[in-house]
Formats: structure tokens, sequence, C-alpha cells
């Protein structure tokens, strides 16, 4: 079966330090990997999606950048982080058009 | 752009009640997919409709897929504190991304 893994599970950081949060996938190959944000208990606001490795396609201009070094790693990065960066940040793979999402990362930035 | 305006945002019933989530938008989606989000964990898909008309049963929750696709309902009968949570619908809109409502946070009292 497939499993979504997502680390940190809780992240603080301060105002211009980078960040660095991964995302792995088991149990499929090439999947469609997916970044969201989501502030407190709202909806998801989908931020990066990629359909394969070095695949990236930015939804909304930002402070942050994806990759896809390997065919089930997607990594969420910034070079120095915002206040406002801070959020629930969640990854999800999808089969056919149904997504399934990773435990998520806690970031607070201070 | 298309968007999904869930209602209502909040609701707080007693355990045994019924009670109905919707999800309208003025735009078409192909397949509308609803999900639970427990606090600090990542949403759970508990069911995809894809028909226009289409009506799932999960135990005590019926889903409904409008005629025309674009709107949808969650209907839960004898509602239980385990049904708590933030519920999220999401239509997909090509491409396998999905745009996500605001949620409805339900609250099931004892």
């Amino acid at each position: 079966s497939q499993t979504i893994h997502q680390w940190p599970a809780t992240l603080v950081q301060p105002v211009g330090s980078p960040l660095s949060l991964e995302c792995t996938v088991e149990g499929t190959s090439n999947p469609n990997l997916y970044w969201y944000r989501q502030a407190a208990g709202r909806g998801l606001q989908l931020l990066f999606y990629s359909v394969g490795i070095g695949q990236i396609s930015s939804e909304v201009p930002q402070n942050l950048s994806a990759s896809r070094p390997q065919d089930r790693q997607f990594i969420l990065s910034s070079k120095k982080l915002l206040l406002s960066d801070s959020g629930f940040y969640l990854c999800a793979w999808s089969e056919n058009y149904e997504q399934y999402f990773g435990p998520g990362t806690r970031l607070t930035v201070t | 752009t298309q968007l999904l305006e869930q209602s209502p945002q909040f609701l707080s019933i007693q355990e045994g009640e019924n009670l109905t989530v919707y999800c309208n938008s003025s735009s078409v989606f192909s397949s509308l997919q609803w999900y639970r989000q427990e606090p600090g964990e990542g949403p759970v898909l508990l069911v995809t409709v894809v028909t226009g008309g289409e009506v799932k049963k999960l135990k005590r929750l019926t889903f409904q897929f409008g005629d025309a696709r674009k709107d949808s309902s969650l209907h839960i009968t004898a509602a239980q504190p385990g049904d708590t949570g933030l519920y999220l619908c999401a239509g997909e809109r090509g491409a396998q991304k999905l745009v996500f409502g605001q949620g409805t946070r339900l609250t099931i009292n004892p």
C-alpha cells in the first residue's frame, strides 16, 4: 500500500532563515505530487505541483520554491523566511483525480 | 477563477441530530471530493463523486453531486461525537489539480 511521509512535523524558525521541508511517497511510481499551505482551520491553497522529476509548476507567486530530485521525493524550500510563511504545510500525491495527504508540517516563523 | 463556497462555515449540534453541509460553485467540475480533517493532521478522503446526480452513502454519511456538477452536499444522520472535524470539499479543475472550499468546522456535542 502507498504511504506518504513528511518531516519535520513541527518547525520554529526565525525570520530570514532558510527552510527545507521534505515529502516522500512509498508504494507508487511516478506520482503527481503537490504542496499546499493551510491557514488555521481553513481550506487549502495549492502552492506547487509536479508531474515528474524536475518538473515543477508554481500556482502562486511567493517566497517559496519546490524541487523534485527523485521520483518520490518533493522538497519545499525558502532562502529567507518571512513571518507570513507561517502555516500548516501539506504534501499530497494523486492517483487519477483523488489526492492523498501526508501528516503535515506546522511551521512557525518568529 | 473556479471557487467553491461551503456553508455553513461553523456548525455545532447535539449528538443524535441530523445535519447537511453544502458546497456550491458557479463552475462545472469533472469530479468532486469530500475530505475530513482532524486538528494537526492531513485531510482524509471520504468519497469522490463523478456523475451528475450521483448519490453515495458511507454508513451514516450521504453525499450527493448536483445534476449540473456544480454543487454537492454532505448529509450526516444521527451525528456522533466522532464525526467532529473540518469537512472540506474539493473540485477537480483539470490536470489532476483540486480547488478546495474553505471548510465547515463541525462540532458534535455529547
